[in-house]
Formats: structure tokens, C-alpha cells, sequence
């Protein structure tokens, strides 16, 4: 089975400052990985994902993961960020195979002026 | 414009009923979901179908029903079985439904058992 541990329930920072979320995952297979955004009551919007090659992957909005395999991790950055970032953010697996995603807790994002 | 339309937008059940949740597509994918979203739990998977006339139970299918008998359209009927139904429900499609096919969201349907 897989699963998703997104670190970090709630994340604030400044406009501008740089921003980190954290996610790391287990699975027993290979998987693909993605990061989605929610703006507020609205559905989700895929921001990235890493289905293989360089490790680093740039999305939308400015966004970028890295890949970390020994580590398990999938780790969501931007080097500055604006009002409009404010949202809530998932990270999800799909493991190589099968048909479904699993995705993590979300990480709350919100940006002060 | 392509996209994911669900209706309605907010509902509201008394206890005992059932309810059907709309999801319509026209971006002519082949593999549809339904998810539910709890606050500080993420999305959990309800049922999807890779095509017509075929679904699949996800993780938390009991109490939910559905049907494919379109390829546009994949509702979900809530019924008075499911014990805890206040929840956001969104509904999602992907082109062929593999593993690394990204899946495009609906707007959601908030759901309120009163």
C-alpha cells in the first residue's frame, strides 16, 4: 500500500519570502508524483508532477519539486511568493500500475502582506 | 470551453434520503472519479471507471452508488446507507486513466445532511 505524509498542516509566510511544503511518501513500488492546488471552494488544479528523468520539475505559478528517492520525498518550492498563492496544497502518489491516486493530508498555504 | 461541470453546488439531505451528485465531462476522457474531501484528510477515493459500463470500488465505496452509462457522465447517488455523508465531493477525469495521466477536476459539490 501507499501513503502520503504531508509534514506541515498549516505554512505562513510573508509576501515575497520564499516558501517550502514538505511531502513524503511510502510505497512498495515505483510511483508517479504530483502536486495539486485548491483555491478556496473550488476544485483542484495540477500544479506538476515527476513521472521520471530530472529530478527537478517545474510547474505552474512559478512552482517547483524535487524528486528525492532515498529519501522519499517530494518537496514543493517557490522562491517568492504572492497573495495569490494563498490556497491549499496536495501532494499525491500513483503507483506504477494501477489506476488510482493517494493523496496526502494538504498543507494549508497562507500569505501575509 | 472543455472542462468537468458538477451540479448542484450546494445540497442539502435529510436523514434517510438518497441523493444523486452530477458530474458531467466533455473533454472526451475515457477514465472518471469520484472523491470525497474531509477537512485535514485529504481526498479519498470513492469509485472510478475506465469506461462504459464498468466502475470500480475505491476506498471508502460503501454507501455510494454510481453508473456509467455515458461516456460524459458518471453520477453518484449517496444513500442512507452511508453513516457520516456531510462532506465535499469532487468528481475527476483523466484521459485513459493510467497511472500517470493527470486527472482534471470539477468544482465540487458541497453536501449538508441536516
Amino acid at each position: 500500500a501507499q501513503s502520503v505524509t504531508q509534514l506541515d498542516s498549516q505554512v505562513p509566510v510573508f509576501e515575497e519570502a520564499p516558501v517550502e511544503l514538505r511531502c513524503n511518501y511510502s510505497s512498495s513500488v515505483s510511483v508517479y508524483l504530483f502536486w495539486y492546488v485548491q483555491y478556496p471552494n473550488q476544485g483542484l488544479q495540477l500544479l506538476l508532477k515527476y513521472l521520471s528523468g530530472s529530478t527537478l520539475v517545474k510547474g505552474i505559478n512559478g512552482f517547483e519539486a524535487e524528486f528525492n528517492k532515498s529519501q522519499t520525498s517530494f518537496h514543493l518550492r517557490k522562491p517568492s511568493v504572492h497573495i495569490s498563492d494563498t490556497a491549499e496544497y496536495f501532494c499525491a502518489v500513483s503507483p506504477q500500475g494501477a489506476q488510482k491516486l493517494v493523496f496526502g493530508q494538504g498543507t494549508r498555504l497562507t500569505i501575509n502582506p | 470551453d472543455g472542462g468537468i461541470t458538477q451540479s448542484p453546488k450546494y445540497l442539502f439531505r435529510k436523514e434517510g434520503q438518497n441523493v444523486t451528485l452530477s458530474c458531467e465531462q466533455n473533454l472526451n476522457h475515457d477514465a472518471m472519479y469520484w472523491y470525497r474531501q474531509d477537512p485535514g484528510q485529504g481526498l479519498r477515493l470513492i469509485y472510478y471507471s475506465q469506461i462504459v459500463n464498468d466502475f470500480q470500488k475505491g476506498d471508502i465505496a460503501e454507501g455510494y452508488s454510481v453508473s456509467r452509462e455515458k461516456k460524459e457522465s458518471f453520477p453518484l447517488t449517496v444513500t442512507s446507507a452511508q453513516k457520516n455523508p456531510t462532506a465535499f465531493y469532487l468528481c475527476a477525469s483523466s484521459i485513459a486513466g493510467g497511472p500517470s495521466d493527470t486527472q482534471y477536476f470539477g468544482p465540487g459539490t458541497r453536501l449538508t445532511v441536516l
